[in-house]
């Protein structure tokens, strides 16, 4: 099985709809990253978490890593067509130490796809 | 944050001829850095560490000869694809971490025709 599982693949939503994507790891990791895409362009970086627990908002945006530190969720409020993209989460696996290996393993992405 | 730069962000290049990509750390030092390859409409997949001074380590399946990676100085990383073919076409993108954060360059979009 994948090592990094991102769910859904796509989602499609009306404007103005609450959502979520979900990343789930099946190992302990050191730090969780959270990305918007658009198609053949660069990462716009969104959060990174780290601690077990540790939810951070930054606009209509929340994204929460569970206390085992496995599992993290993206949420979206009230979405709009600007929210429109790819979100990917990277996820630091932490090493035998608890430390990072510095690089990242990608989840294989959510389409999203927000109707005015 | 730290920056991270990325050159050239986009390049088209002639099947058989070599691509050097460059990936620097502007305001930091980076040991170790990292590059990426993303195939359209998949995600991001590790294609190698680059060290400071040492060889480089490939993820199984990337080919050394073919993808050259040099990280002659703390701010410097470059990968060339060697004898590009349209297959090669893809999203190069490199990352370097500032403390325990990672950071990532624009990428670079290489087409070969």
């Amino acid at each position: 099985s994948q090592e990094l599982e991102q769910s859904p693949q796509s989602l499609i939503v009306q404007e103005g709809k609450n959502l979520t994507i979900n990343c789930t790891s099946s190992k302990t990791l050191y730090g969780l990253y959270w990305y918007k895409q658009k198609y053949g362009e660069g990462l716009i970086f969104l959060m990174m978490l780290q601690k077990g627990g540790e939810e951070k908002s930054h606009e209509k945006i929340t994204a929460k890593l569970d206390e085992k530190k496995q599992q993290s969720s993206l949420h979206i409020t009230a979405s709009q067509p600007s929210h429109a993209g790819i979100y990917l989460c990277g996820a630091d696996v932490a090493n035998a130490g608890g430390t990072s290996y510095g690089k990242l393993t990608f989840g294989q992405g959510t389409i999203l796809t927000v109707h005015p | 944050g730290a920056v991270v730069s990325q050159h050239p962000s986009w390049v088209i290049c002639k099947s058989g001829t070599s691509v050097k990509i460059e990936c620097r750390s502007l305001d930091f030092q980076a040991t170790t850095m990292f590059w990426y390859r993303q195939f359209p409409k998949q995600s991001l997949m590790l294609m190698a560490t680059s060290n400071e001074g040492s060889k480089a380590t490939y993820e199984q399946g990337v080919e050394k000869d073919k993808f050259l990676i040099n990280h002659a100085s703390l701010t410097l990383s470059t990968l060339t694809v060697t004898s590009a073919h349209p297959e090669d076409s893809s999203f190069y993108i490199c990352s370097a971490n500032s403390y325990t954060e990672a950071f990532f360059g624009q990428g670079t979009r290489l087409t070969v025709v």
